[in-house]
């Protein structure tokens, strides 16, 4: 089965909700990493975070390694924000497992 | 300049022809990868260049090939291409033969259609 799998698919909010964005894992991992892809453009790493919860500006991730989860939080979402968010665990060896990403729209 | 640079950023392919796809980056990274991405599936690693040595999937060993002959340049070479190598193709690149996730780098993608 599925290594990494995300919640939701797609996500639509209006500007200035929250989004809760989650990603869970079935084996056991080395490190975790949440990317964010703007449309047309370049994966980009906007935490790694392979246990504990870490925040930026309006961004927090939470990982609980017990529970093979971890969690973005976006808080106040913005038009920008808009995209594609894929998270990615390494497990035993150093290659990056993907999930299959959530599309997140949000709306003016 | 921490970009990770791909030509073409889309490619016309017709069944059966060959397919070369590039990447290029300056940070001195050791390891580039190449992945495959498809609608609403998650990135698939192809196959990746730690330095010289090339590591290839299992499931991809015989479609593609790839050549790295400076430290900085990678190509992803399909032989004769299939309706199902529709994809977009990333490259990325890491340091410390990529131990430390934290600093992969992935280019913007070629977008390959085959017809």
């Amino acid at each position: 089965g599925q290594q990494v799998q995300q919640s939701p698919t797609s996500l639509v909010l209006q500007e200035g909700e929250n989004a809760e964005l989650q990603c869970n894992f079935s084996t056991s991992l080395n490190s975790m990493q949440w990317f964010y892809q703007r449309p047309g453009g370049s994966l980009i790493s906007v935490f790694y975070n392979p246990s504990g919860t870490k925040q930026s500006g309006r961004l927090t991730s939470t990982t609980v390694i017990k529970e093979r989860r971890s969690s973005l939080h976006i808080s106040s979402s913005q038009i920008t924000d808009s995209g594609t968010y894929l998270c990615a665990i390494s497990s035993g060896s150093w290659q990056l497992i993907f999930g299959s990403g959530t599309q997140l729209t949000v709306m003016p | 300049d921490t970009t990770v640079k791909q030509n073409p950023r889309y490619k016309l392919a017709r069944v059966g022809k060959p397919v070369n796809l590039i990447c290029s980056q300056t940070m001195n990274h050791d390891t580039m990868y190449w992945y495959q991405k498809k609608p609403n599936q998650a990135p698939k690693l192809l196959l990746f260049y730690y330095d010289k040595i090339l590591n290839r999937e299992a499931d991809t060993f015989e479609k593609f090939q790839s050549s790295r002959p400076n430290n900085s340049f990678c190509s992803l070479y399909i032989g004769s291409a299939g309706l199902e190598y529709s994809a977009m193709y990333l490259c990325a690149s890491s340091r410390d033969g990529g131990r430390s996730a934290e600093t992969l780098y992935f280019g913007s993608g070629t977008r390959l259609t085959v017809l």
